[in-house]
């Protein structure tokens, strides 16, 4: 089992839509949580932290919840510009330090 | 652009050729990581320095692949003997060294074995 598994997609939306992409984590250690969003041929960019009280910036709402070791990503209103690759990342500490570790990535396509 | 800086953007190389690549971090962060993405997949650590200390490796850096970070700023990261299999966007990120801080990405280095 992948530590971090994503629905690789790709969701394709009408523009306006509201779009959901949830992601599950294997290792219940895990602490800190992060959304990337990652355009063709680009590097990730960060797009928000993910809290267990959940978090919302703009159209943006990231949830995080605990107990099912799953992680959400909420955009309302979608636009063209929404269409990207969303990866979904969780940090644990191991010996060394923290350990990010990325999902595959799924991948929005924002439609007219 | 006070950003992560990666140099080069593209390398084409035959196999068997050495390549380096370069890696500027923001300044005021102390903690430094490679990453290696192919198409369709996120991006796979590498290796991770604190300062000038070279913490963690991967099992994906095989013996060809070394990392260094001698002053604790610029970092490098060589392939030796390259592979086609080496095809891949190499990422640099950097963040500061609090836990659970995000990580910030350059652009990446493109290499394209021939």
């Amino acid at each position: 089992r992948k530590e971090v598994e994503q629905d690789p997609g790709p969701f394709n939306v009408p523009e306006g839509a509201t779009v959901a992409f949830n992601c599950t984590y294997s290792n219940s250690a895990s602490q800190s949580f992060f959304w990337y969003r990652q355009d063709c041929r680009k590097e990730p960019k960060l797009l928000m932290s993910v809290y267990s009280s959940g978090n919302e910036d703009g159209r943006f709402t990231a949830q995080l919840n605990r107990a099912s070791q799953y992680i959400s990503l909420l955009i309302r209103d979608s636009k063209l510009s929404d269409s990207a690759t969303y990866l979904c990342v969780v940090i644990h500490l191991t010996g060394g330090g923290n350990k990010l570790t990325f999902g595959t990535g799924t991948q929005l396509k924002v439609e007219l | 652009d006070t950003g992560v800086s990666q140099d080069p953007r593209h390398k084409i190389t035959k196999r068997g050729q050495n390549v380096t690549f370069r890696c500027d971090p923001i300044s005021e962060h102390n903690r430094l990581y490679w990453y290696r993405q192919t198409l369709g997949q996120g991006p796979e650590f590498l290796t991770y320095f604190q300062n000038e200390a070279q913490l963690e490796k991967s099992r994906l850096l095989s013996d060809r692949f070394s990392a260094e970070r001698p002053k604790g700023s610029f970092s490098t990261l060589e392939i030796q003997r390259t592979e086609q299999g080496d095809s891949a966007m190499y990422l640099c990120a950097s963040s500061l060294g609090t836990v659970g801080q995000p990580q910030h990405f350059g652009d990446g280095t493109r290499l394209s074995i021939l």
